[in-house]
């Protein structure tokens, strides 16, 4: 069990351009979490996945962004046309299920929009 | 709708002093409740977790955390602070995604 583990760790970008970041979860979690977190806040939800189903979106998930886990297990998050705005990190986790099961998260990805 | 708030942004404190860090919560539900650190630039470690099992938690790093229903509270405590303590801490609900409170940044002072 290697943990959670995100690529690439640092990103910077220039406005307007599409970004895209991976998450290879614990190997036996069905379940798949990204959020991203601002300077001084709280993580905040963006979306989760339960197998290879995307099973909810936040508000904050606008249509410049997408999240995919085509074989239930990797996941991708893309932003397209990057904002200012989107520099964050963007924090993965995975966990075995829901309810009472932990969520393990990822090292994260600190994106800086130019 | 499930929330946490966190009481303080910043928690100062000497070394080998009592750390307390306040949580309250807001649950139609009987809640499962978290607390995360999260060391610079590095992702979030899970302390300890409320699932209903028992009202004191302990978790790793001498931490423990007692839920009170009465009074809709989860606080972290540690009876003495060490300085590799400091760091951001969270807590959370959970409904299927984790709900975060806006962290409190705990400085340990020698």
């Amino acid at each position: 069990d290697t943990g959670v583990s995100q690529d690439p760790r640092h990103k910077i970008t220039k406005r307007g351009q599409n970004v895209t970041f991976r998450c290879d979860p614990i190997s036996e979690h069905n379940r798949l979490y990204w959020y991203r977190q601002t300077l001084g806040q709280g993580p905040e939800f963006l979306t989760y996945f339960q197998n290879e189903a995307q099973l909810e979106k936040s508000r904050l998930l606008s249509d410049r962004f997408s999240a995919e886990r085509p074989k239930g297990s990797f996941s991708t998050l893309e932003i397209q046309r990057t904002e200012q705005g989107d520099s964050a990190m963007y924090l993965c986790a995975s966990s075995f299920g829901g309810g009472a099961e932990t969520q393990y998260f990822g090292p994260g990805t600190r994106l800086l929009v130019l | 709708a499930q929330s946490v708030t966190q009481l303080g942004s910043h928690v100062s404190v000497s070394e080998g002093a009592l750390v307390l860090l306040r949580c309250n919560y807001s649950s139609s539900v009987p809640p499962y409740l978290f607390w995360y650190v999260q060391y610079p630039n590095q992702g979030l470690q899970l302390l300890l977790k409320y699932t209903s099992a028992a009202t004191l938690v302990k978790g790793i790093n001498g931490f423990e955390a007692e839920f009170k229903k009465s009074e809709t509270s989860f606080h972290l405590t540690k009876p003495s602070a060490h300085m590799r303590d400091a760091a951001e801490y969270f807590c959370a609900v959970r409904a299927d995604k984790l709900i975060f409170g806006t962290g409190t940044r705990l400085q340990v002072f020698p």
